[in-house]
């Protein structure tokens, strides 16, 4: 079945650096999403990205789709301690389909 | 305030006993998912509904039941017969039923087997 995989699992900063987690698909994805999960709450929606190779931003978060839109990543420039918790991304075969969560990855930001 | 309304936040249950978690959302939602948490798992899909009356299975469906006889409401049944029951679980909901979108979600159940 799909599987939607994501690298690395847990990532730890210094505050201000950068970080990047990156999610890939073994099917061809028509969307994808990406989620943050801050300790002890639940799933927030951030974006979805549709078109092959789009690019968007939110401030200091840069979001990607890849050409084949098999994978997608993640960027936070100059992180901050408001940024901590697990970043999930969960991919759609087709705009009708059920949404299937990666693993997610895990930012700690040390002040 | 729009939102999702989930309960228990947080159940104890004794192997053998059914358990259901409830959802409720007034957000005039078509679609609702119950969502199973477990540590370094993600969320894996247990069923969704698309519409009153409707729901489908999703990939670790069995073990649970679900109904939908109002359109703001998806209870989750926990049943004796799901083998390792103790995880975080989340109910969400989309706009659209036949085109995936955002989901929004609730604060979520954290259910424990003694």
């Amino acid at each position: 079945g799909q599987q939607v995989m994501q690298i690395p699992q847990y990532q730890h900063v210094q505050e201000g650096e950068d970080f990047t987690t990156y999610c890939n698909s073994s099917t061809t994805l028509s969307n994808i999403q990406w989620y943050k999960q801050r300790p002890g709450g639940h799933p927030v929606f951030l974006i979805q990205l549709v078109k092959s190779g789009e690019v968007k931003k939110q401030k200091r978060l840069t979001f990607q789709f890849g050409e084949a839109k098999k994978n997608s990543s993640l960027h936070i420039t100059a992180t901050q301690t408001t940024d901590v918790g697990t970043y999930f991304c969960a991919g759609l075969k087709t705009s009708y389909d059920k949404v299937i969560f990666g693993p997610g990855t895990s930012l700690s930001v040390i002040p | 305030d729009g939102g999702i309304t989930q309960s228990p936040k947080y159940l104890f249950r004794k192997e053998g006993q059914n358990v259901t978690l409830s959802c409720e959302q007034n957000l005039n939602h078509d679609a609702m998912y119950w969502y199973r948490q477990d540590p370094g798992q993600g969320l894996r899909l247990i069923y969704y509904s698309q519409i009153v009356n409707d729901f489908q299975k999703g990939d670790i469906a069995e073990g649970y039941s679900v109904s939908r006889e109002k359109k703001e409401s998806f209870p989750l049944t926990v049943t004796s017969a799901q083998k390792n029951p103790t995880a975080f679980y989340l109910c969400a909901s989309s706009i659209v039923a036949d085109r995936t979108g955002e989901l929004f979600f609730g604060e979520g159940s954290r259910l424990t087997v003694l």
